[in-house]
């Protein structure tokens, strides 16, 4: 089915680890985005790209990896996952105004 | 920084009006706004662009006042499926390419 999906919807992990969420959308829009969603904060931009290869950082990106080898993927990667990054991550993608949002992966970091 | 929205909370009767309000102390290139169902994704609404134009679509519409740097959304006879949380975004290029600021959402419930 066409749109944007992500995988794990949900995920437990122990403080250290490495964590990969990954971010899919089949309509090849040009810009994707990652946020993070905490009770008390909205969403919050982590970093964004306009383009394969082209990633740029977003309000809170500490922590936080980044890679767009292909247009339809956009995977995020937490290097060494931390308590403070629980969170419900979301993707999006966008082609000129308008953001998709995907389903969400909901992390827990014990 | 981050636009501030107000109410943070509105509990409405169906039928009735409501109004959220979304300010920024930057200047705006323009404003999204979001409807997000409790464990679902946000969902586009619509977006205003500078030039203080009025948008809708249904009984859902929204105005931007640049020189304020305040957008607001107006909900018309609130229907059930109404309820949610509400966001307003702002862009610092047209379009939102770099990424929105969102604020911290308002809760609407609309009860039967």
């Amino acid at each position: 089915d066409a749109g944007i999906t992500q995988s794990p919807r949900y995920k437990i992990t122990e403080t250290g680890r490495q964590v990969t969420l990954m971010c899919h959308q089949t309509w090849s829009h040009s810009y994707m985005f990652w946020y993070r969603q905490d009770l008390g904060h909205g969403l919050r931009l982590i970093y964004y790209s306009a383009a394969a290869d082209i990633t740029d950082k977003g309000e809170v990106p500490d922590g936080y990896v980044v890679s767009r080898s292909k247009t339809e993927n956009f995977p995020l990667t937490l290097e060494s996952a931390t308590r403070s990054q629980t969170s419900v991550y979301f993707c999006a993608s966008s082609e000129y105004r308008e953001q998709y949002f995907g389903p969400g992966t909901r992390l827990t970091v014990t | 920084q981050q636009p501030v929205q107000s109410p943070q909370a509105v509990i409405l009767r169906e039928g009735e009006d409501a109004v959220i309000n979304c300010s920024s102390s930057k200047a705006l290139y323009s404003v999204h706004w979001y409807r997000q169902k409790h464990g679902e994704a946000p969902v586009f609404l619509m977006i205003l662009l500078k030039g203080g134009e009025q948008k809708g679509h249904d009984k859902i519409s929204a105005s931007f006042n640049e020189k304020k740097q305040q957008s607001s959304l107006y909900l018309t006879a609130s229907q059930l499926s109404y309820s949610g949380t509400y966001f307003c975004g702002t862009g610092s290029e047209v379009g939102g390419a770099d990424g929105l600021t969102f604020g911290k959402g308002t809760h609407l419930i609309i009860q039967p």
